[in-house]
């Protein structure tokens, strides 16, 4: 198993530019989710999917969108970034209530 | 809501000694999970260890062990024989087991592991 990857590992993008963070897991896991980590603080729960097909917002949505049309991809859409969007991102995937497993992040940079 | 506190923004400790990182949580709910998640200067963020909130016994992963007191809502973790590449962030988390919650983790702000050699 790959476990969980992320693509790019880091981006630079100019305001007002949009990009998507790929996810991939290849372990079936039902869940999958992205979060952001920002120096100081914990990390914090930007969108997440139960399932294929279904997603919903976590503590921090505006200025993302997510889409699960497979059990393996979860990608997160940056629709017009922002300087207050620099952050790193991670992408975290479990079955039901198991543990998470994180992706290795992507650092994004947003001038 | 769910809040998990992490009081000791930064931790030091000499090579081969024990340390232990402090972590409280504030929870109505009876039935959850308690981790600790190290992130070396990597970024990776690595499970440490792993709690169940109705099993008493406390959980042990080799060197790391932690000290779950449901009632004082604490769950500290310690490191014996520390080592180098312990140096890390480390960060408590809670999960309800309810799928209602959709699982999501909340997070203390971290600690700061310092080794000193």
């Amino acid at each position: 198993n790959a476990g969980v990857t992320q693509t790019p590992k880091f981006q630079v993008l100019k305001t007002g530019q949009s990009m998507t963070l790929q996810c991939a897991q290849d372990m079936n896991h039902e869940y999958m989710s992205w979060y952001r980590q920002d120096p100081g603080m914990g990390l914090r729960l930007i969108h997440y999917s139960v399932g294929a097909g279904i997603t919903d917002q976590g503590e921090v949505p505006n200025g993302y969108n997510v889409s699960r049309s497979t059990t393996e991809d979860f990608p997160l859409r940056l629709l017009s970034a922002a300087p207050s969007q620099t952050s790193v991102y991670f992408c975290a995937s479990s079955l039901g209530a198991g543990d998470l497993l994180f992706g290795p992040g992507t650092r994004l940079t947003v001038l | 809501a769910q809040t998990v506190t992490q009081s000791q923004p930064e931790m030091s400790v000499q090579e081969a000694e024990t340390v232990t990182l402090s972590c409280t949580y504030d929870t109505s709910e009876s039935d959850y999970y308690l981790f600790w998640y190290k992130q070396p200067p990597s970024r990776q963020m690595i499970l440490v260890i792993r709690q169940e909130a109705y099993k008493q016994q406390n959980a042990t992963e080799n060197r790391f062990s932690v000290n779950f007191q449901k009632a004082a809502k604490s769950f500290s973790l310690k490191i014996s024989d520390s080592q180098l590449g312990d140096a890390a962030m480390y960060f408590c988390a809670y999960r309800s087991a309810f799928r209602i919650s959709n699982y999501q983790l909340i997070w203390g702000a971290g600690t700061k592991l310092i080794i000193k050699p």
